[in-house]
């Protein structure tokens, strides 16, 4: 039974570039959170999202930064015109239902690092 | 300012010691969680507590859920090395669903 799968593992972009992550939820969960992490900090949510619907983006930035979850295939994180500042890891989170409450299995992150 | 205030944020120990980490808030949880995270890895779930005034024991691991569920402590008896990494908690409110983690604690175990 495979666990939340993340591509890339790691990501180079200069700025300016466009950067896209991808997270393939856990086999039937379809409630997906993204999380951003930097270094010797804990987890910041930016994202709640459920097939085709956006539930929560109240961490996301309001510019640059956006998500989808399709009805079919992963959930995307598109960040455009990358600056060094976004240099993060970024975990994603699966559960089985909506309920905020409910256990999240994380993904093995994507390392962004812009140049 | 975190909601969620993890104590130490660092902490190194020789193997077979003893130890405890805090999580604490102002604010009441529904459930609290904690994590383990490894170098270059996601978060691994260690246990959920719900309940005011509970303890959950995973081998040398326990957990403590405050009586006022809004603190949580983390045991660790006979530390080794392989306890090394980063333990998150994270809260989900009681008054709104979100969920929120504290920054960490990082262990170090020196064999």
């Amino acid at each position: 039974n495979a666990g939340v799968m993340q591509n890339p593992r790691h990501l180079v972009r200069r700025r300016g570039q466009e950067a896209r992550l991808r997270c393939s939820p856990m086999k039937g969960h379809s409630h997906v959170y993204w999380y951003r992490q930097l270094p010797e900090e804990g987890l910041k949510f930016m994202v709640y999202l459920q097939k085709e619907n956006i539930i929560d983006e109240s961490g996301m930035p309001k510019e640059r930064f956006s998500a989808e979850f399709p009805k079919e295939g992963p959930s995307i994180l598109r960040i455009q015109q990358v600056v060094r500042g976004d240099s993060a890891a970024y975990f994603c989170a699966s559960s089985p239902t909506g309920m905020r409450a409910d256990t999240q299995y994380f993904g093995p992150g994507t390392r962004l690092t812009v140049l | 300012t975190q909601l969620l205030e993890q104590s130490p944020q660092f902490l190194s120990i020789q193997e077979g010691e003893n130890l405890t980490v805090y999580c604490n808030s102002s604010s009441v949880f529904s459930s609290l969680q904690w994590y383990r995270q490894e170098p270059g890895e996601g978060p691994v779930l260690l246990v959920t507590v719900v309940t005011g005034g509970e303890v959950k024991k995973l081998k040398r691991l326990t957990f403590q859920f405050g009586d006022a569920r809004k603190d949580s402590s983390l045991h660790i008896t006979a530390a080794q090395p392989g306890d090394t990494g980063l333990y998150l908690c994270a809260g989900v409110l009681y008054n709104n669903n979100d969920m929120r983690f504290g920054a960490g604690t990082r262990l170090t175990v020196k064999p």
